[in-house]
């Protein structure tokens, strides 16, 4: 069975650090492409970056840049997202994503996990 | 940036009626690469049409994708209780990727 498991959400203050982790299962890792989405309390859905399969491309959406990264070690089939100097507006459940295929442009995304809840307070 | 744009906000109807969502893209959509996702409260999102018009694996039937462009729908025939929800468009065909602001179906 397919499963992907986020970890790493907690509670920090503004201007701190943290790094998401997203375990998965049941399929090649290093195969597809993986995309970090995240929604704020009651709103809508928000893509925050991705990553294709062999690390060779990243996207990231622009107003996170410089505080976001997007990693992955296909070793140990984890992704990450490290999050730095985070801000209020930052709070939300971040959802890891695995991609229908290895590139992450005309892929959609097939599988997601539960997803973890950042709080910046 | 191509910005989608769902209507309406929200949807009420009565189980066995027809549903019909809208996707507007402020730019055309390269390839068709538009998805539908299903949200319900406290879970996470699923994806239900990809390609504009593709029924992912256990998609029931009653759900249909339609369009291209700058224009596209989802239909649900025949509602059923657990389709009461919220629904998203999203385009994966640049970056940065986008999604619709969501179109919540509830029980009128």
């Amino acid at each position: 069975e397919v499963q992907l498991v986020e970890s790493g959400g907690g509670l920090v203050q503004p201007g701190g650090s943290l790094r998401l982790s997203c375990t998965a299962s049941g399929f090649t890792f290093s195969n597809y492409a993986m995309t970090w989405v995240r929604q704020a309390p009651g709103k809508g859905l928000q893509w925050v970056s991705s990553i294709s399969g062999g690390s060779g491309t990243t996207f990231s959406a622009d107003p996170l840049k410089g505080r976001f990264t997007i990693s992955r070690d296909n070793s140990k089939n984890i992704l990450y997202l490290q999050m730095n100097n985070l801000r209020a507006e930052d709070t939300a459940i971040y959802y890891c994503a695995k991609g229908r295929g290895f590139m992450v442009l005309g892929y959609y995304m097939d599988v997601w996990g539960k997803g973890t809840t950042v709080t910046v307070s | 940036e191509i910005v989608l744009t769902q209507s309406p906000g929200t949807l009420s109807l009565s189980p066995g009626e027809r549903a019909t969502l809208s996707c507007r893209a402020s730019q055309s959509v390269r390839g068709t690469y538009l998805a539908w996702y299903q949200q319900k409260p406290g879970q996470a999102p699923r994806v239900l049409i990809y390609d504009a018009s593709n029924r992912a694996t256990g998609t029931p039937d009653r759900f249909s994708g339609s369009g291209s462009g700058t224009d596209f729908a989802l239909t649900i025939n025949r509602l059923e209780p657990e389709d009461f929800a919220v629904y998203y468009c999203q385009q994966y065909g640049g970056s940065p990727w986008t999604f619709g602001q969501g179109t919540k179906v509830e029980i009128k």
